[in-house]
């Protein structure tokens, strides 16, 4: 049973579109996570939310919309997207400050 | 705010040998330190993780990590890598009061030869 699963894996879709990521965790986790790794494969968050609240939103553009309809999930919805939104997409949950685990990733090929 | 600096890109090394990946941080409050390491086309793992006690602390797969607070490093050492150690490696930072957000390095792949 995997911990944090998010799908698709792969996701190639034309400027322009809008397009989800859905994202569920089976740990019992409080919060979950939204990460975007780029191409340099520098990792940095975007949003967190904590028991359904969102409690971190960095400084990403309002293109990108969390949702989270229950503790256990973390969807991610992007509008318009464009071609600079092309990156690998984690979802990770935690309970406290004992880490972090993350899913697959979601490959974003934007064209 | 927290910063995370690695400063090897990339260290290449035989197998069976020693290797020590570099980490170093800065913040204003207490942290808690974590590695990570990411395999190809793969999620991140966690290797190991500093939060409070022993600042020597012990990982998966032979690595250990020792927390120094007058360097603010830490570094990741394994006496000796295997073919299979080969991977990008991501050190993390989280703060007391900060939500639990991990700030990364800019990660170091390790290259093992044989």
């Amino acid at each position: 049973d995997t911990a944090v699963s998010q799908t698709p894996k792969y996701l190639v879709t034309q400027m322009g579109n809008d397009k989800s990521i859905k994202c569920e965790q089976n740990l019992g986790h409080d919060t979950m996570y939204w990460y975007k790794q780029d191409s340099k494969k520098f990792l940095k968050i975007m949003f967190s939310y904590n028991n359904k609240e969102l409690i971190i939103n960095e400084t990403v553009p309002n293109r990108f919309s969390p949702k989270s309809p229950d503790k256990a999930h973390l969807n991610l919805h992007i509008n318009s997207l464009e071609l600079g939104d092309s990156a690998v997409y984690f979802c990770a949950s935690s309970q406290g400050s004992t880490g972090a685990f993350f899913g697959q990733g979601t490959r974003l090929t934007v064209v | 705010a927290q910063s995370v600096t690695q400063l090897d890109s990339q260290v290449p090394v035989f197998e069976e040998a020693p290797v020590e990946l570099r980490c170093n941080y800065s913040s204003s409050v207490s942290v808690y330190l974590f590695w990570y390491v990411q395999y190809p086309n793969q999620g991140l793992q966690l290797l190991l993780k500093y939060l409070s006690g022993s600042t020597l602390v012990k990982g998966i797969n032979g690595f250990e990590a020792e927390f120094n607070k007058s360097q603010t490093s830490f570094h990741l050492r394994k006496p000796s890598v295997h073919i299979s150690d080969t991977a990008e490696y991501f050190c993390a930072v989280s703060v007391t009061g900060g939500g639990n957000k991990l700030t990364f390095g800019t990660g170091t792949q390790l290259k093992v030869e044989l």
